[in-house]
């Protein structure tokens, strides 16, 4: 079966601590993407690459890392500079098809809080 | 102000009824729309794209005006399992597909 697949599902992180959460697709999609939800909220994009080896910052991408080492892969590093991490992470990917994005499809996501 | 604004919810409804969501965004180089449908503490699932003649999927339609900047949702015969929260999403394709997300509106379907 074709998917996004995020783990773990749940991420507890302490004072000082980075924390890296994974994300793997099996779909063959060049693009992949990290959002943030708080509750009652709108996602917001913290990183997007486009292709293997690239990757740009999105709108929150402060106290954050992304790889992009693989088409397959693209774990994304809480650093500790990050000082409100607790919020559900989402991943996503997506193709280009005759020059239009389309829709992207999430994985399942992390909850992260801290300890 | 926010680029992509939805009507603010909650929404109640009985089982059977009509009900339509709207949403505004800022920004005319949005190329692509969709609606998306998130469950409690789950992730956003594609309900459907939004073409500019309109589109319908079921009891679903969606339609697109591009020059007033609008997009909208109808849900028809509304069913107990379409309770969630629908977030109107807009891909900014001069900023690498980026995805701009409404804030959601919830809607909660009543026996």
């Amino acid at each position: 079966d074709g998917g996004i697949t995020q783990s773990p599902k749940y991420l507890f992180r302490k004072e000082g601590q980075n924390v890296t959460l994974s994300c793997e697709q099996n779909l063959n999609h060049d693009a992949m993407y990290w959002y943030r939800q708080d509750p009652g909220q709108g996602l917001r994009l913290i990183y997007y690459s486009q292709i293997v080896n690239d990757f740009q910052k999105g709108d929150i991408a402060e106290g954050y890392s992304v790889s992009r080492e693989k088409k397959e892969s693209f774990p994304l590093t809480v650093t500790s500079a990050q000082k409100n991490p607790t919020a559900f992470y989402l991943c996503a990917s997506n193709t280009r098809t005759n020059n239009i994005n389309q829709p992207q499809h999430f994985g399942d996501g992390t909850r992260l809080s801290i300890l | 102000r926010k680029e992509v604004e939805q009507d603010p919810g909650p929404f109640n409804v009985p089982e059977g009824a009509t009900v339509a969501f709207n949403c505004t965004y800022s920004n005319s180089a949005s190329q692509s729309f969709f609606w998306y449908r998130q469950d409690c503490r789950k992730e956003p699932k594609l309900l459907m794209s939004v073409y500019s003649s309109g589109n319908e999927d079921g009891r679903f339609t969606a339609q697109l005006n591009r020059a007033s900047q609008y997009i909208s949702l109808l849900i028809r015969d509304s069913k107990l399992s379409d309770s969630a929260t629908y977030l109107c999403v807009v891909n900014r394709a001069d900023q690498g597909g980026k995805l701009i997300f409404g804030q959601g509106t919830e809607l909660s379907v009543k026996p």
